[in-house]
């Protein structure tokens, strides 16, 4: 069975500033899908990023990126240039890729991020 | 921009009682899912739908579990005798087939409370 760990309940940063986000995973499977979903106080679940296993090249998506290490099952997500409205819970997921569609979303427990003026 | 939507937003329900909640999956997604995520813990997966089907499973969704698409748009997921440890937010979420099927696009959840 597929785990998703978060090591970190609570982080904070003063804004403009740059925070990384931890995340492991345990896995016996190759091919699969890794993201980052955060939950604002409103409690909706958007997605910020994903990454294809099999792909080497880190997911960015402007100030959100990704280092994705596969062989040590690591997938941190880093926050530039840090905005209040980044203040919000950030769960890491997996998924099995099932030759392009995809299984149900594993999270972690999350990662209360807050961003300090 | 097409999106999920949910309802009720908020569900107060006496236990042992029977409580439906609804989902509006984007028109045309094919896959839908509902999770569940208890206060102040993680997201979990109860369910996933394809095909009038169920496709997966956890061993969350036991027998006073059930899941419809009664209609074509709507998608609900039935507590048959509501206990209190069901009381969490529950969410929907539906995606397409093809090269982007893996993003789930989440609905804003209900939050059930049973008394």
């Amino acid at each position: 069975a597929q785990t998703v760990t978060q090591s970190q309940p609570e982080m904070s940063v003063q804004e403009a500033e740059t925070v990384t986000l931890s995340c492991t995973y345990d896995t016996s499977e190759n091919n699969y899908y890794l993201f980052w979903y955060k939950q604002p106080p409103s409690r909706q679940m958007i997605l910020v990023i994903r990454q294809e296993a099999y792909k080497q090249q880190n997911a960015t998506e402007n100030r959100f990126s990704v280092n994705f290490q596969k062989a040590a099952k690591s997938f941190s997500l880093k926050i530039s240039d840090s905005q209040l409205g980044d203040t919000a819970m950030y769960f890491c997921a997996f998924s099995m890729n099932y030759g392009g569609s995809q299984g149900n979303l594993i999270f972690g427990k999350g990662t209360k991020l807050s961003v300090k003026p | 921009e097409p999106e999920v939507t949910q309802t009720p937003s908020h569900q107060v329900t006496q236990m042992g009682q029977e409580v439906i909640l609804r989902c509006v999956p984007i028109s045309n997604h094919l896959y839908f899912y509902w999770y569940r995520q208890i206060l102040g813990q993680k997201v979990e997966f109860l369910v996933s739908f394809y095909n009038n089907e169920i496709s997966e499973k956890s061993e969350i969704f036991d027998d006073q579990f059930s899941v419809e698409r009664p209609d074509g748009s709507n998608f609900t997921l039935k507590i048959r005798s509501t206990k209190l440890e069901d009381s969490a937010m529950y969410f929907c979420a539906s995606s397409a087939l093809g090269p982007n099927s893996y993003e789930q696009y989440f609905g804003p959840g209900t939050r059930l409370t049973v008394t």
